[in-house]
């Protein structure tokens, strides 16, 4: 069973709006972990941000926010005031707790982005 | 530079030559990990390494062997590459392990088996 859905394989944008990325996953562990990152064209990984199960509030990181809705497992990434430098593909990733142990990160298929001047 | 260091970053191989390709990082981390990445899948993990001698199998390990000698190293090895190895490969680092910190990835390795 897929435990991260990405259901968005492309988004876009225009410069300097909002996009809400969306993602949700299936775990039955309490402690976990949920993360997105970035790979550019160039293909690098980029760390965007962490969201830890037990955590209360939304994570920020500058532009980049997530709406982490326990419920509903889900932990979209917002970008607000989208720049040309945000195209690219974005993962959702997840680290399971006691089942999972520290030892791997499980990522969805991506959503590309692309920011339109 | 803390950095995360892949070699070869691309390389076209042929069915059945043994090839390795090497990480290592910089960073005195503790835990390595290797991932491939394809159209549609995202990353899935290979292998990982919680410390020096210590290695497990992660989703996709067929095909694929590792190992750990020292603690700055950690080479991904295809005995006989096929066809269905063809994919984007990524090595990562992390202090502990996979926890609430970043895991430094390196700029990855484009393979093609024919």
């Amino acid at each position: 069973a897929q435990k991260i859905t990405q259901t968005q394989p492309g988004m876009f944008v225009q410069e300097k709006e909002a996009v809400t990325l969306d993602c949700t996953y299936d775990t039955s562990d309490q402690s976990y972990g949920l993360f997105w990152y970035k790979q550019p064209s160039s293909g690098e990984m980029i760390f965007l941000i962490y969201q830890g199960s037990y955590d209360e509030q939304n994570a920020t990181e500058g532009r980049y926010s997530l709406n982490f809705q326990k419920a509903r497992k889900s932990a979209n990434l917002v970008i607000s005031a989208s720049q040309l430098g945000d195209s690219a593909m974005y993962f959702c990733a997840m680290r399971e707790g006691f089942t999972g142990g520290y030892n791997k990160l499980i990522f969805g298929a991506g959503t590309r982005l692309a920011v339109h001047p | 530079e803390a950095q995360v260091t892949q070699n070869p970053r691309y390389l076209i191989t042929v069915t059945g030559k043994k090839l390795t390709v090497t990480c290592s990082q910089n960073m005195n981390h503790e835990y390595m990990s290797w991932y491939r990445q394809d159209p549609g899948l995202g990353l899935r993990q290979i292998y990982y390494s919680m410390n020096v001698e210590v290695t497990d199998k992660g989703d996709v390990p067929e095909g694929y062997k590792v190992s750990r000698k020292e603690k700055r190293n950690f080479p991904l090895i295809l005995e006989s590459p096929s066809p269905n190895q063809t994919s984007l490969y990524f090595c990562a680092s992390s202090l502990t392990g996979v926890d609430t910190g970043e895991l430094f990835f390196g700029e990855g390795s484009r393979l093609t088996v024919l």
